[in-house]
């Protein structure tokens, strides 16, 4: 199936540092990534919709000015956590719907952010 | 808005024994629905999916029913082994938005 990787796999970083994290698809082309983040023990919450080409959408209650998301290419999309605080420690995972095969979505392995 | 409902919340079964989970949803326009397996640390998995206009798919161990009628799709794992162990996630889309609506998820255990 398609593969999609993140960059980095964990980071830790001190409160009011900005995090970039990167998503490709690495044999597909993607002109939508998907951002989620996922508390323990919780289910995937869908943060906003990449689009390459235009603006990020974003989903209600989620401050675009803290969450940037650059969709560069057609194979890399990028979510930079601004200002990060303790609160925005999380598990974020990206994904991809392969757009020649039909509805399905890859997901990236996803990226531990712990904010000291 | 779309609700995907899933059950049970933690299933232990004993390892050769079926595991059985279900979910609902609410949106009749909904088309696609795709089954995650994500173990600790790691992004889901899909492992198997069923389109609206099929009522079964099944490989190897692993099926999956849908019933439009009444809403509502299961994931069924036979003959259980200990990687089986992990967290099952639903999910339901429709049309072209790709966009997922997700179940709470199933913390599946398979006792050795």
């Amino acid at each position: 199936g398609a593969v999609v990787s993140q960059h980095p796999s964990w980071v830790i970083c001190k409160s009011g540092t900005s995090v970039k994290i990167e998503c490709r698809s690495l044999d597909f082309q993607a002109t939508t990534m998907f951002w989620y983040r996922q508390f323990p023990k919780q289910s995937l919450m869908l943060m906003a919709t990449s689009n390459e080409g235009s603006k990020a959408t974003y989903e209600q209650g989620v401050e675009k000015d803290k969450f940037l998301i650059n969709h560069a290419s057609l194979t890399l999309s990028t979510l930079t956590v601004t200002s990060a605080h303790p609160e925005d420690s999380s598990f974020y995972i990206c994904s991809a719907p392969n757009l020649g095969g039909g509805n399905e979505q890859f997901f990236g392995p996803g990226t531990r952010l712990t904010v000291l | 808005g779309e609700n995907v409902e899933q059950h049970p919340s933690t299933l232990s079964v004993q390892e050769g024994d079926s595991a059985v989970i279900k979910c609902t949803y609410s949106d009749s326009a909904s088309n696609y629905f795709p089954w995650y397996k994500q173990e600790l640390g790691k992004g889901p998995q899909l492992i198997i999916d069923i389109r609206s206009n099929v009522g079964e798919k099944k490989d190897q161990r692993i099926a999956v029913t849908l019933n439009k009628t009444a809403k509502h799709f299961s994931l069924h794992i036979t003959e259980t082994q200990p990687e089986d162990s992990a967290v099952y996630f639903c999910a339901a889309s429709k049309g072209s938005n790709y966009q997922l609506i997700w179940g709470a998820g199933t913390k599946l255990i398979i006792k050795p």
